[in-house]
Formats: C-alpha cells, sequence, structure tokens
C-alpha cells in the first residue's frame, strides 16, 4: 500500500525558513516523481513544486521560484521541500503527491496518491 | 498558463440524481492530459479520473469523464451519501500544473 506521511510544518514568523519532508513506502520511490501541492485555509489547490524520479529535473510555481527548493533522497524514500523567506501567504496545508511515472514534466502529471499534508503557518 | 474554470460553484442535489460538473480551459489541454479529484472535509483529495476519462483504481463506475480540447466534464451517475465533497479539475499538458477552484456537491 503506497504511504505518504508528511513532517516538518509549524509556526514560522515571515521571513522564516521551514524544511518539510514526505517519507514514503509501499512503492519503489527512485520510479516515480513527487510533488508539493498546497492548500490554503477554506481556498482551493495550488501546485508547488515537482521532481522527477532522479532528481535530476525539477519544476517549481513561479509564485515559490528562488524561495523554495525541492529535492529527494532516494536511498532514505525521503522527499524534502525547504522553504525560504517564507510570506504570510504561504500559509497552507502541504501534502505530498505522488506521479504515476518517473517524469516531472509536462504529460503524465496527475497525483494518483496523496498523504495526509502538514500545516504550515507563516505569523508574526 | 492555463486557466481552469469549474462551474457551478456550488451543486445542490438529492442522493440518487445525476451530478454533471463543467471544467473549461482557456486553451487546448495537451493530450487531454485532465485529472478529476474528490476532496472531502479535513482529508486530502483523491484522485477520480486521468487522462479526462481513465478512472483511478478503485474508483466506482458510477463516475466517468469525458471531453477533449477545452471543455471536459465529470459525471455521477447517480449520487450516493459519500459523494457530496468538492472535486477539482486539473491539467497537466504544459507548466505549470493548473487547478480549477472546484465545485461543491452538496446535499439539496
Amino acid at each position: 500500500e503506497v504511504q505518504l506521511l508528511e513532517s516538518g510544518g509549524g509556526l514560522v514568523q515571515p521571513g522564516g525558513s521551514l524544511r518539510l519532508s514526505c517519507a514514503a513506502s509501499g512503492f519503489i520511490f527512485s520510479d516515480y516523481a513527487i510533488n508539493w501541492v498546497r492548500q490554503a485555509p477554506g481556498k482551493g489547490l495550488e501546485w508547488v513544486s515537482s521532481i522527477s524520479g532522479s532528481g535530476g529535473s525539477t519544476y517549481y510555481a513561479d509564485s515559490v521560484k528562488g524561495r523554495i527548493t525541492i529535492s529527494r533522497d532516494n536511498f532514505k524514500n525521503t522527499l524534502y521541500l525547504q522553504m525560504n523567506s517564507l510570506r504570510v501567504e504561504d500559509t497552507a496545508i502541504y501534502y505530498c503527491a505522488k506521479g504515476p511515472s518517473a517524469v516531472a514534466g509536462m504529460g503524465r502529471g496527475w497525483f494518483d496518491h496523496w498523504g495526509q499534508g502538514t500545516l504550515v503557518t507563516v505569523s508574526s | 498558463e492555463i486557466v481552469l474554470t469549474q462551474s457551478p460553484g456550488t451543486l445542490s442535489l438529492s442522493p440518487g440524481e445525476r451530478a454533471t460538473l463543467s471544467c473549461r480551459a482557456s486553451q487546448s489541454v495537451s493530450n487531454n492530459y485532465l485529472a478529476w479529484y474528490q476532496q472531502k472535509p479535513g482529508q486530502a483529495p483523491r484522485l477520480l479520473i486521468h487522462g479526462a476519462s481513465s478512472r483511478a483504481t478503485g474508483i466506482p463506475d458510477r463516475f466517468s469523464g469525458s471531453g477533449s480540447g477545452t471543455d471536459f466534464t465529470l459525471t455521477i451517475s447517480r449520487l450516493e451519501p459519500e459523494d457530496f465533497a468538492v472535486y477539482y479539475c486539473q491539467q497537466s499538458g504544459s507548466l505549470p500544473r493548473t487547478f480549477g477552484r472546484g465545485t461543491k456537491v452538496e446535499i439539496k
């Protein structure tokens, strides 16, 4: 059974940093692209970032480009999201979501399994 | 960026009725890479449909997707009590991947 477990969320001041993790199990981690999708309180879904199965290709939404870095450790079956220069508008539940293939770019980019999410609150 | 417009915003129906949800894209979705998700309060989204019309594993056949190009539809043939939720469409034909704002299916 595919399982994705996010951690690392919490309360941080504007301008601060946070690193999220997503521990994966139940599938061959390196064979699949993994993504971060966020949802602000009471709002819709927003794609944040994607990384290919090998980790060699990464993609970001314009709203986070330059402030956020996605990475993965295929030996530890873990995905990361390093978040810097956080803003109030980054407040959201952050979900990691598995893709259907190793490719992270255009094309087969739906999200077939999701974690339960971790809440990031940016506030002074 | 492809903007996805979902309609209606809210659909009020009774169990057993048919639900028809629309998702319109601001430009053609490459290879019909259009997916649908269901989200219930306090839960993560669940994939229902990918590639516009392919049901995800374990999804009941009362859920069906159709459409191509810029116009897509999710149909729930007979609403079960557990189907009342928010539904989102999402495209991955181009970057950035984008979602619609959602349609809430509520009990009438």
